[in-house]
This record gives structure tokens, sequence and C-alpha cells, in this order.
């Protein structure tokens, strides 16, 4: 069975400050897709980035960078000088092959970031 | 590209009717799509899992007879509640995962808003 833990339930920061928001996964597959979500107050999943299993090079993309370690299973992802509109909750996901062709996802509890001007 | 409507985006109805939700993949085709179901503050449960022009695959817990899907065409998956009761009441949100080899790909409509009367 597939669990993705996201420790930190809520985080306030104050405007510019940076913040990293926690994952753990949990699989026993060798192949796996890891994902960062946002979901603001509307409900409409965004999609921020995507890293799957054989590639554990970190990189920066704008003000998001993460940080993929298979070694502790974790896929913490960053928010550099964060803003107000980045307030919102986050999820982590996992996603593995379920079978007939087709994936399913496995999302954290996510975490809900405060960002205060 | 890869854009999943819903409708509607909202819904009220009284206990003891049923209310259908559509979930359309716009520009692609899409051989699964996925139902979640979120509660207030809490992550997403994935319902069932349907695969065009067979039955849906419920997760454990999810009461098939309650939650009707109908996955008719490679664009479109239905569900409708029946019988909805107060605590039905809930954020229902699908995703499409297109039918190319990147299957682990999954795109989120905008979600569905159930209040049950």
């Amino acid at each position: 069975a597939q669990k993705v833990t996201q420790a930190q339930t809520e985080i306030s920061v104050v405007e510019k400050e940076d913040v990293t928001l926690d994952c753990v996964y949990e699989t026993r597959d060798t192949t796996y897709y890891l994902f960062w979500y946002k979901q603001p107050p509307s409900g409409e999943l965004v999609f921020l980035i995507r890293r799957n299993s054989f590639d554990e090079q970190n990189e920066i993309s704008g003000r998001y960078s993460w940080n993929f370690q298979k070694s502790t299973s974790s896929f913490n992802f960053t928010i550099t000088a964060s803003q107000v509109v980045d307030s919102a909750v986050y999820f982590c996901a996992l996603s593995v092959y379920s079978g007939a062709g087709s994936y399913q996802l496995t999302f954290g509890k996510g975490t809900k970031l405060s960002v205060i001007p | 590209g890869a854009v999943v409507s819903q409708h509607p985006s909202r819904v009220i109805c009284k206990s003891g009717t049923s209310v259908k939700i559509e979930c359309r993949s716009l520009d692609f085709q899409a051989t699964t799509m996925f139902w979640y179901r979120q509660f207030p503050k809490q992550s997403l449960m994935l319902m069932a899992t349907s695969n065009e022009g067979s039955k849906a695959t419920y997760e454990q817990g999810v009461e098939k007879d309650k939650f009707l899907i109908n996955h008719a065409s490679l664009t479109l998956s239905t569900l409708t509640v029946t019988s909805a009761h107060p605590e039905d009441s809930s954020f229902y949100i699908c995703s499409a995962n297109p039918s190319t080899s990147r299957s682990y790909e999954q795109y989120f409509g905008p979600g569905t808003r159930l209040t049950v009367t």
C-alpha cells in the first residue's frame, strides 16, 4: 500500500520569507511519480511539479524548488520569497501503477500555508 | 491543452433527491477517469476509478448503489449521487488519465461543491 505523510498541518510565514513543505512517502514500487499540487480557496487543484523515481535531480523553477531524496523517501518543496498569493493548501501525492494501463494517486493530508503581509 | 471540465460547479439539492455531476476531458481522450471526494479541511479521497465502456471500480467503503458512475465515452464520465443525504455534502473532484503513454498524468477538473439540505 502507498502512503504519503505531510507532517506539517499548518504553516504561517511573513511575506518574502522562504518556506519548505515536507513530504515523506512509502511505496514498494520501484517506478513511481511524485507530485505537488496547490489548492487555493477556490478549490481547484493546480499542478506544480512532478518527479519520477528515476530522476533525483533537484531543480529550481522560478520561486519553486524541490528536494527529492530516495534514500529518505522525501520530496520536499520550497517556495522562495513567499507572497500572499502563495497562501493555499499544498498537497504532496504519489502515483503508482494500478493495473489496466492506469496509475493511481495517493494524496497526503495537505499543509495549509498562510503568508502574512 | 489537457483541460477537464466539471458541471455543475455548485449544486444544492434536497435530501432524498439525486444529482448528476459531469466530468469532461475537453481536448484529449481519457480511457480512465477518477472520482475523488474532499470533505472540508481534509485531503482528497479516491472514490472510484472508471474505465470507458466498463464498470467502475470502487474503493473500499464507497457504496456502489449510492454513487453511480458511468463512463460512456472517452471524454465523458458522470457521477450520480442517488438519494442524497446531508452527509453526502462534499466537494467532488474528477480527474482524467489521457489515453497516451503518459498514463501517470492526471488532469483535474475544477470540482463540484454539493450541498444537500
